[in-house]
């Protein structure tokens, strides 16, 4: 009964380097949310996603960010020409229905450094 | 974008007292959400109200939805070192599916 598997779960990148995250959706459910969390901040919603659609991309930066959720494989979250500021934690959510009543279930974060 | 305020941002408690933390819109609510996020852990859905006045409770925890659909609480009767963590609401409107969250309030528990 795997919940949502998030990978890595810690990566430290270097400024101007590329950073993947990945996130396998809980089994059963195709609808993945991305969020960013600050140290001591809520979570920031960035990207709504179901296979092979970006549904709402609304708080997602237009530059360096973008995200995936190809028919096979995990959804991808890829952020180009890290800079510092993108140091946070990034969860990803899955749901199995579209609705504002479904509940979303939380993978356990990749904790990217920029260094 | 919808705005939901979560206070207080820090309680500090001794173990067994009780804790409440709040939230409020400005805007008429479809549902709220309650998550628990231990430190360095992830967001753990707790709860879903969804009806006007709701009350659901799991065992020391209460949950309220207010009778408007704007606010919500959430109280711990007797807290344990074992509540440690910060506890968000998430909440949707309209015909949104995104929830936006309140910042969250972070809970300490002195043995």
């Amino acid at each position: 009964n795997a919940g949502v598997m998030q990978n890595p779960r810690h990566l430290v990148r270097r400024r101007g380097q590329e950073a993947r995250l990945r996130c396998s959706p809980m089994k059963g459910h195709s609808h993945v949310y991305w969020y960013r969390q600050l140290p001591e901040e809520g979570l920031k919603f960035m990207v709504y996603l179901q296979k092979e659609n970006i549904i709402d991309e609304s708080g997602m930066p237009k530059e360096r960010f973008s995200a995936e959720f190809p028919k096979e494989g995990p959804s991808i979250l890829r952020i180009q020409q890290v800079v510092r500021g993108d140091s946070a934690a990034y969860f990803c959510a899955s749901s199995g229905d579209e609705g504002s009543t479904d509940t979303q279930y939380f993978g356990p974060g990749t904790r990217l450094t920029v260094l | 974008g919808q705005q939901v305020m979560q206070i207080p941002q820090y309680q500090h408690v001794q173990e067994g007292e009780d804790f409440t933390t709040y939230c409020n819109s400005s805007t008429t609510l479809s549902n709220i959400q309650w998550y628990k996020q231990r430190p360095g852990g992830h967001p753990v859905f707790l709860i879903q109200l969804v009806k006007s006045g709701e009350v659901k409770k799991q065992k020391r925890l209460t949950f309220q939805f207010g009778e408007a659909k704007k606010n919500s609480s959430l109280h711990i009767t007797a807290t344990q070192t074992t509540d440690v963590g910060t506890y968000f609401c998430a909440a949707t409107s309209g015909g949104s599916y995104i929830p936006t969250f309140g910042r969250g309030t972070s809970l300490i528990v002195h043995p």
